[in-house]
């Protein structure tokens, strides 16, 4: 039983480029959520998606999209990067049903040079 | 913004010994949520507590919650070398569908 897969593992990327990171589920789950995490700190929310559609948002810019595949599937897109968005990319799977433990893949570390 | 603030910031202990993190947060939760992290890794679940439960065990895990402190801690008994990672605590909003990460207590656990 897969867990959560993200690919790739590394990126480096300059600015001013655009980068698109995609995720797999675990098995069974149905929402996906996506997290950036700097280094030295907590993962900071980017954006939950179910049902094909963004349910909730954090506090980041319009640069930053996503999207959820029928198979459950997502994609985090960045455009127009910045030095600042260095960091490990992480997504999280779980149940549709609100406030369970989410299943962590071991996330994209993008390097912006 | 991080809703959670571990404290302490990093705790080295002998293996055998036992390890107590603490965590803060700002608004009322629907549960509180413990997770690890190897370096280079992502986060693994280890207990949830829900916001009208006070104490919760798993193993070698002890996790308390005082919603009236707006504070939870994460015990760990005899430690081993291998708990050595980082630890999180994240916090469910009453309201909404988002976790929230404090920024994690290092814990070295050398043997």
């Amino acid at each position: 039983d897969a867990g959560v897969t993200q690919s790739p593992t590394h990126l480096i990327k300059t600015r001013g480029q655009q980068v698109t990171l995609r995720c797999s589920p675990k098995s069974g789950h149905d929402t996906v959520s996506w997290y950036q995490q700097a280094l030295g700190q907590g993962p900071q929310f980017i954006f939950q998606y179910y049902e094909e559609e963004e349910r909730q948002r954090g506090n980041f810019p319009d640069r930053f999209s996503g999207h959820q595949f029928p198979n459950y599937s997502s994609e985090l897109n960045v455009n127009a990067l910045l030095l600042g968005d260095s960091a490990l990319y992480l997504c999280a799977s779980s149940s549709a049903a609100g406030g369970r433990p989410q299943h962590f893949g071991d996330g994209t570390r993008l390097s912006i040079l | 913004s991080q809703q959670g603030e571990e404290d302490p910031q990093a705790l080295s202990i002998q293996e055998g010994e036992n390890a107590t993190m603490n965590c803060s947060y700002k608004t009322s939760i629907n549960n509180l949520q413990w997770y690890r992290q190897n370096s280079g890794r992502g986060l693994v679940h280890l207990i949830l507590i829900r916001s009208n439960e006070r104490e919760k065990h798993s193993g070698r895990l002890r996790v308390t919650l005082d919603t009236s402190k707006k504070s939870s801690s994460l015990l760990i008994t005899a430690s081993r070398a291998a708990d050595t990672a980082s630890y999180f605590c994240a916090t469910y909003m009453e309201y909404g569908n988002k976790l929230v990460f404090g920024a994690g207590t290092i814990l070295r656990v050398k043997s």
